[in-house]
This record gives C-alpha cells, sequence and structure tokens, in this order.
C-alpha cells in the first residue's frame, strides 16, 4: 500500500543552526502535504502545509519544500531554538476526494542543544 | 478563534469496564471530526471520522465506536475494554469545505487498560 516514511528518526542540532527534516512519500497522486510538531505528552500541531501544486511555502521560520519528481518533502527550520525540539510528522492526502484519508509518517525527533 | 477539547486527559481502566471519551470543538460550524490511535513509535491510525451529526465512519474493525450526538462533540466509546484498546487517542477537527484544510487535533487522553 501507499506510505509515508520519515529518512532519518533522530536529528541532533545546535541552538542557532538550521534544521533540516526529511520525508519520502510513495503516493504519486498526493496533493496536499502538512507537516506537525508534537511535543511530549500532547498532540500534533499544524506547523505549515503545501499543495501539490507549488514547491515551497514559507512561514515563520519555517519552510517546506516539495519534489515530486522524487516524491520528497522537507521542512527547514531556521535558527532552531531549544522550543523546536519535539516530534516532527509529515502527512499526505491522496489526490482527489475530501481530506480526511490523511496518511502520517511514524516521526522524526529533532532535539536541540543548548 | 477555534479550540479543540479533549477529556479526561489520562485514564486507567480495567479490562471489560466501558470508555467514554469526549471532545468538543468550539469557534466553527459543521467540522469534520475524527479519532486517531497513536501507538509509541508508530504513525497515527485513524479510527472514525464524521461529516455530520449522526453520520460516522469506521476506518478498522476494533472495540471501539464513536458516536455524534451534537455538531461540534464526538464521543469515543467502547462496552467492554480490552488489553490492547491501551494508546494515545486524538480528536481532531478540519474545516469542511470542498478544497483541502489541515487536521487540527486536541491534546489526545492517554487510555491504559489494566
Amino acid at each position: 500500500g501507499e506510505s509515508v516514511g520519515l529518512h532519518l528518526p533522530t536529528l541532533s542540532v545546535q541552538e542557532g543552526d538550521n534544521s533540516i527534516i526529511n520525508c519520502a512519500y510513495s503516493n504519486s497522486a498526493s496533493d496536499y502535504f502538512i507537516w506537525y510538531k508534537q511535543e511530549s505528552g500532547k498532540g500534533p500541531q499544524f506547523i505549515i502545509d503545501i499543495r501539490s501544486n507549488m514547491d515551497k511555502r514559507q512561514g515563520q521560520r519555517v519552510t517546506v519544500l516539495l519534489n515530486k519528481t522524487v516524491k520528497h518533502l522537507s521542512l527547514q527550520i531556521a535558527a532552531t531554538q531549544p522550543g523546536d525540539s519535539a516530534v516532527y510528522f509529515c502527512a499526505e492526502k491522496g489526490g482527489g476526494g475530501s481530506n480526511y484519508k490523511l496518511t502520517f509518517g511514524k516521526g522524526t525527533l529533532l532535539t536541540v542543544n543548548p | 478563534s477555534q479550540t479543540i477539547h479533549q477529556w479526561p486527559a489520562t485514564l486507567v481502566q480495567p479490562v471489560g469496564s466501558p470508555l467514554s471519551l469526549e471532545c468538543t470543538v468550539e469557534g466553527t460550524s459543521n467540522p469534520n471530526l475524527y479519532w486517531y490511535r497513536q501507538a509509541a513509535g508508530r504513525g497515527l491510525q485513524l479510527l472514525f471520522y464524521s461529516v455530520g451529526i449522526g453520520q460516522i465512519s469506521s476506518e478498522v474493525p476494533q472495540n471501539l465506536s464513536a458516536s455524534r450526538p451534537q455538531d461540534r462533540q464526538f464521543i469515543l466509546s467502547s462496552k467492554k475494554l480490552l488489553l490492547s484498546d491501551s494508546g494515545f487517542y486524538l480528536c481532531a477537527w478540519s474545516v469542511q469545505s470542498g478544497g483541502v484544510s489541515p487536521l487540527h487535533f486536541g491534546n489526545g487522553t492517554r487510555l491504559t487498560v489494566t
């Protein structure tokens, strides 16, 4: 079946550095992608999303890049802070239909060292 | 602004006992509502979703059921809990529209069945 996965299960960075979290997807028909941040004991928090008709989208300190050719999604966090430490998930929606059928990756644990 | 509330935050129940987890959304009307389960080290698994009052779709066969008695209320239930029902349960909502929109999650309920 289709799946969304992550290249790196853990990532450790120094405070102030930029972080890049990667995600591979296998459904070439997927047309919508979301990044979530999940802190310990809490629910996932929406960070940023991107539709398949775009290849880049920027938010506050975050940028999502979409490469449909190789079915790869990445989240870049600029000037990473200790408060960014969390598990980051990507999610995809298959093409067509409503957005209830999201497929989630397992997550990457980001640790920011002061 | 929209908010989502889940309770209780933690719950310990004996095998065979009933379960009722409640979720309410404020600040929006006619949302899509979802119940997910998150197992340690795994992605989010969709259990139920609802597009309207009394309309429930189940994604996986299981020992659980869901109900939507009011527009912004979603309840997850079981008549008799199993050990395998232990997990982190998340309620989420999204805008019901013709396009796509992200899911917004509550802070979850940690259920331990003993």
